[in-house]
């Protein structure tokens, strides 16, 4: 089974707006960290936000927050105010405690910003 | 310098070809990956290495062929590819310590291979 699901193969949002890329995971085990990534046309994968198994609260990092739902297991991103910079595949990731250092990610979702 | 650099930026080779891309971190870290990215697809975690150790080799074919002389280099030696091997292979480090724990990893720019 897919760790992690992205099914939101291309999204849309106009300028200024906030928009939310989904990701469900899938573990068994109660320790486990949450990553997004933003990997620009230029190929190079950029860390944007954590969350922890652990956490009370949902992380945020300017303009990128994570809703973190455990029980649904789905650890969505929410960009608000939506730059043209923005434009770009999102990924989100996850690594188990169980298994150290491998982490899994999802097939992404390309964000188009429209001005 | 600083992240995580890696070249060549951009590959052509022929499949009887012999080629290396190398990796550099300059963080400080313990941890190194290869990882393959085609198109549609979730990232491919091909070897990682762990303190030079190599930890995990994802069932990657032969003709691909990884070297971690020390926790700061990573190289991966390519010969005799498949067209189907054309793909963006992208290098990360990071620091392992508590499992579970926060350390991300940091990924370098990549390298564009296209194998004909």
């Amino acid at each position: 089974a897919q760790k992690i699901t992205q099914t939101q193969p291309g999204m849309f949002v106009q300028e200024k707006e906030a928009v939310t890329l989904d990701c469900t995971y899938d573990t068994s085990d109660p320790s486990y960290g949450l990553f997004w990534y933003k990997q620009p046309s230029s190929g190079e994968m950029i860390f944007l936000i954590y969350q922890g198994s652990y956490d009370q609260q949902n992380a945020t990092e300017g303009r990128y927050s994570l809703n973190f739902q455990k029980a649904r297991k789905s650890a969505n991103l929410v960009i608000s105010a939506s730059q043209l910079g923005d434009s770009a595949m999102y990924f989100c990731a996850m690594r188990e405690a169980v298994t150290g250092n491998q982490f899994y990610f999802g097939t992404g979702t390309s964000l188009t910003v429209i001005p | 310098e600083t992240g995580v650099t890696q070249t060549p930026r951009h590959l052509v080779m022929g499949m009887t070809n012999k080629k290396s891309l190398k990796c550099e971190q300059h963080l400080g870290h313990n941890a190194m990956y290869w990882y393959k990215q085609s198109a549609k697809k979730p990232l491919e975690l091909m070897f990682v290495y762990n303190f030079k150790e190599q930890t995990e080799n994802n069932s990657v074919p032969s003709r691909f062929s990884p070297e971690c002389p020390n926790s700061s280099h990573l190289f991966l030696h390519l010969h005799t590819l498949q067209p189907e091997d054309s793909a963006l292979y992208l290098c990360a480090s990071s620091q392992v310590g508590q499992r579970g724990g926060r350390e991300t990893q940091y990924f370098g720019p990549g390298t564009r291979l296209l194998v004909l």
